[in-house]
This record gives structure tokens, sequence and C-alpha cells, in this order.
């Protein structure tokens, strides 16, 4: 059982490229979730989907996009990345909104230069 | 605006001895109160929840205790190993977790042997 899992695990990007973070998870939970965590800081929801075609922002929604075509697969897309991009991202899923036993991926490490 | 603090950044204690994570918080409308542990390179793992209705709730070495009217709660773990060394993170949510969880910025737990 793989539960979530997150590719890369590392990636650094130049200023203004763009890249897909991906995250698959095989447990058919409907919630899904993308947080970054900063240096010293918790984690902050990005976007979220409550199932196959539904997503919606979060806290810190700007200058990443996210699409939801299967329950299994929720990829993340960063356009003309940022510094303040720089950061590791987790994506999650969970049967309850309340990620209640949520399960994370491992995350992905990213530097932006 | 920060919803769920965690003001001690980092705790270090002895194997064998308890380890008491605090975390305070402001939204008078959370009802459901998690935690989750990160070690490094990995994802959080959920650990242990409360509900407001009650004050208490124990899993093994881990006790979550909720004290409503001064919006805090802390995990107890006893005896405290090695193995727990790692960043604990507190997380609230609303309407017995149908909203979205709210992190605090968590604290590093270094049990020494």
């Amino acid at each position: 059982n793989a539960g979530v899992t997150q590719t890369p695990k590392f990636r650094i990007l130049k200023i203004g490229q763009s890249m897909t973070l991906q995250c698959t998870q095989d447990m058919n939970h409907n919630y899904m979730y993308w947080y970054r965590q900063d240096p010293g800081m918790g984690l902050k929801l990005i976007y979220y989907s409550v199932g196959a075609g539904i997503t919606d922002k979060g806290e810190v929604p700007n200058g990443y996009n996210v699409s939801r075509s299967t329950t299994e697969d929720f990829p993340l897309r960063l356009e003309l990345a940022a510094p303040s991009q720089t950061s590791v991202y987790f994506c999650a899923s969970s049967y309850y909104q309340g990620l209640t036993e949520a399960f994370f991926g491992q995350g992905t490490r990213l530097t932006v230069v | 605006d920060q919803q769920v603090k965690q003001n001690s950044p980092s705790l270090s204690v002895q194997e064998g001895r308890i380890s008491i994570l605090n975390c305070d918080y402001t939204n008078s409308m959370f009802d459901y109160f998690l935690w989750y542990k990160k070690y490094p390179a990995e994802g959080p793992t959920f650990l242990i929840s409360i509900s407001s209705i009650k004050d208490k709730n124990e899993d093994g070495r881990f006790t979550v205790f909720l004290n409503k009217s001064a919006k805090h709660l802390s995990l107890h773990i006893v005896p405290s190993q090695p193995g727990d060394s790692a960043v604990y993170f507190c997380a609230a949510t609303a309407q017995g977790g149908s909203e979205k969880l709210v992190f605090g910025k968590g604290t590093k737990l270094t049990v020494n042997p």
C-alpha cells in the first residue's frame, strides 16, 4: 500500500520557469490537499479538492494552479517560479475534511534561484 | 493573525522523563484538535486527536489534554524515548472536522538518551 506518493523529491528551478509537482494516492480518498512549509513555519494550505473535478483555493494560492481529473491524482502547477516559492511542498489526502487520520506524502523540496 | 500558537520552538528532555508540548488557540469556533509528528525528510503523520466534548484523550504513551476555557491544549509523552525526537504540530479545525485544518508552527522535541 503506497499511500500518498509525491514526485519529485527535490527540484531546483530558475526564476520564471514552470513545473508540475505530482501527487497520487491509492486510498480512494475524496479529499486532497497541497501545503507548503517554510522554515520555522507551520503548514499553509495552497489548494484543496473535495473530489474529482472540484478544487478550491486555500490560504496561499497565488502563483499556483491545480487540477483534479481523477480521484487518485492532484498535481500542483507552478507558473513563472519566484524565489518566494522556495519551500517544502506536501500533498495530503483524507477521508474527512478535517484531515482526521490524513496521510501526507514525503514532500518536495523546491528551490527557486 | 496566528490562530494556533506553539510558543516553544524547541524542547529537550531526557529519555524516560515526561515531555509536555503546549499549544494555544484563539478561535473559539475550533472544536477538534489534532497533533501530528514529523521526522526530517518525511511528511507529517497523525498522532492523536481530541474533540472539544472531551478534556483528555489517551493513546499509549501519548495523552492530549484540552482546557477549553483557557483555549489551551497540551500533549504529554510518558515515558519519552529517543525515537520520539521529531517536530510536533498542533492543528485545529471547526465544525467537528468539516472545516480545513489550521496548523501551528511546530515544536521540535529532542529526547536525549
